[in-house]
């Protein structure tokens, strides 16, 4: 049974940098599928943020493009998630998914709360 | 970038009434690459349909999904105690413009 563990700071400064972290057990992210991030700010709908697939293509929502990157850890069995220049608008429960196709969130992490403030 | 809008934003009814949920894009960008979710309080989303019509493993064949150009609609035929909660539909397979929709919350009328 695949699992997907968000692991991260659960508080960031403004300004700084959000590192995020995704330890897949249960399921290679070399083999196959697609694995990403989307964000869901308390009480309100849900963000895709970005996907990468196995071989290094990376998709980015546009507006965050310029501030995100996401990685994978073959090694590792990881993926991870740099978010730049935070704001409190970055404030969101964070979740790590798994999808069939790019975008898709198939299988989803239990997210983690990363609040931004100083 | 595609813009879903979701319809209505509450619906409330009551167990066993049939629910129909709408989300309409903005522009034709990605033909019938729009999947649905589930979220209950407090939990993880849970993917429900994709390719617009396609049920996830597991999902009742009491919800369905359908769809007509721009317009697409998730079904619940006769609504349970544990369909109570928000959804959201999402565009995908996008290089970029994998949006969700706003959503809309289903409750106990």
């Amino acid at each position: 049974q695949v699992q997907l563990q968000e692991s991260g700071p659960g508080l960031v400064k403004p300004s700084e940098t959000l590192f995020l972290t995704c330890t897949v057990s249960g399921y290679s992210i070399s083999s196959s599928y697609y694995w990403g991030w989307v964000r869901q700010p308390p009480g309100e709908g849900l963000e895709w943020i970005a996907t990468i697939y196995h071989g290094g293509s990376a998709y980015y929502k546009a507006s965050l493009k310029s501030r995100v990157t996401i990685s994978e850890d073959v090694s590792k069995n990881q993926l991870s998630l740099n978010l730049r220049s935070v704001t409190a608008a970055d404030t969101a429960v964070y979740y790590c998914v798994r999808g069939d196709a790019l975008a898709i969130a198939s299988f989803w992490g239990q997210g983690i709360l990363v609040t931004v403030s100083s | 970038e595609i813009v879903l809008t979701q319809s209505p934003g509450t619906l409330s009814l009551s167990p066993g009434e049939r629910a129909t949920l709408s989300c309409r894009a903005s522009q034709s960008g990605n033909g019938k690459y729009l999947a649905w979710y589930q979220q209950k309080p407090g939990q993880t989303p849970r993917l429900l349909i994709y390719d617009a019509s396609t049920r996830a493993p597991g999902i009742p064949d009491r919800i369905s999904g359908s769809w007509s150009g721009t317009d697409f609609t998730l079904t619940i035929s006769r609504l349970e105690p544990e369909d109570f909660a928000v959804y959201y539909c999402q565009q995908y397979g996008t290089s970029s413009g994998n949006t969700f929709g706003q959503g809309t919350k289903l409750e106990i009328k």
